[in-house]
């Protein structure tokens, strides 16, 4: 099962801002739309980006997500406590026909 | 207000089967795929399959082909994940989750446990 790449932790002071690489080959990130989980600790994922860069709604605007060629950026600005969670991007495989996941970043709040 | 409503908590033995439902509410269930997706303990988020419940048309990751079937019943809008022959690697929380390119609504997950 392909996969997506990220890193597998990211940390920053309070504050402060991260962002979270997503790569992977053409048929996954190349010509597909790009989406972004957070999953807080045990609970089910919910999606923050989708399109790309579109904002899901209630999504507060320090979450912004970005594509270029084959590698998709989520970016956190002003990071709060509340915001340490795992975060996945995510896209459909079109050449699989399968959903395709990364394989997740913590976020850490130093 | 959109809710997926999953069954609870299952115990099997190995080789045997497991049958998870999703319960759709506060949109048309069929206008809308529903996906499977799984989680093992600590590890990342694994798609196992999805369904148009307005046609009945399923798709399954090349991972479960032959082991997992995806099944529906319009007249209580819910949709059912089947996975065979269970092994102790299946042992994981299964989601399921509303879209296609986009998952915009999960589940509360449903605890499969694999043990002997």
């Amino acid at each position: 099962q392909s996969v997506l790449t990220q890193p597998p932790s990211v940390s920053a002071a309070p504050g402060h801002k991260v962002a979270i690489s997503c790569s992977g080959g053409s048929s996954m990130v190349g010509n597909n739309y790009i989406s972004w989980y957070q999953q807080l600790p045990g609970t089910a994922p919910k999606v923050l980006i989708y399109d790309n860069g579109k904002r899901y709604s209630g999504v507060p605007d320090r979450f912004s997500g970005s594509k270029s060629g084959t590698s998709a950026t989520l970016a956190i600005t002003g990071l709060q406590t509340g915001d340490e969670a795992e975060y996945y991007c995510g896209t459909w495989d079109s050449d699989l026909s399968e959903y395709v996941f990364g394989t997740g970043t913590k976020v850490t709040v130093l | 207000q959109v809710q997926l409503v999953q069954s609870g908590a299952e115990v099997k033995k190995p080789g045997a089967s497991v049958k998870v439902s999703c319960k759709a509410s506060g949109y048309t269930f069929t206008s809308y795929d529903l996906n499977w997706v799984r989680q093992a303990t600590g590890q990342g988020l694994e798609w196992m399959g999805w369904m148009n419940p307005n046609s009945g048309n399923t798709g399954y990751g090349q991972k479960f082909q032959g082991r997992v079937t995806i099944t529906r019943d319009t007249s209580i809008s819910t949709v059912y994940m089947e996975l065979s022959s269970l092994r102790s690697e299946d042992t994981a929380i299964y989601y399921c989750a509303r879209g296609s390119t986009i998952l915009d609504y999960w589940g509360q997950g449903t605890l499969v446990a694999v043990s002997s």
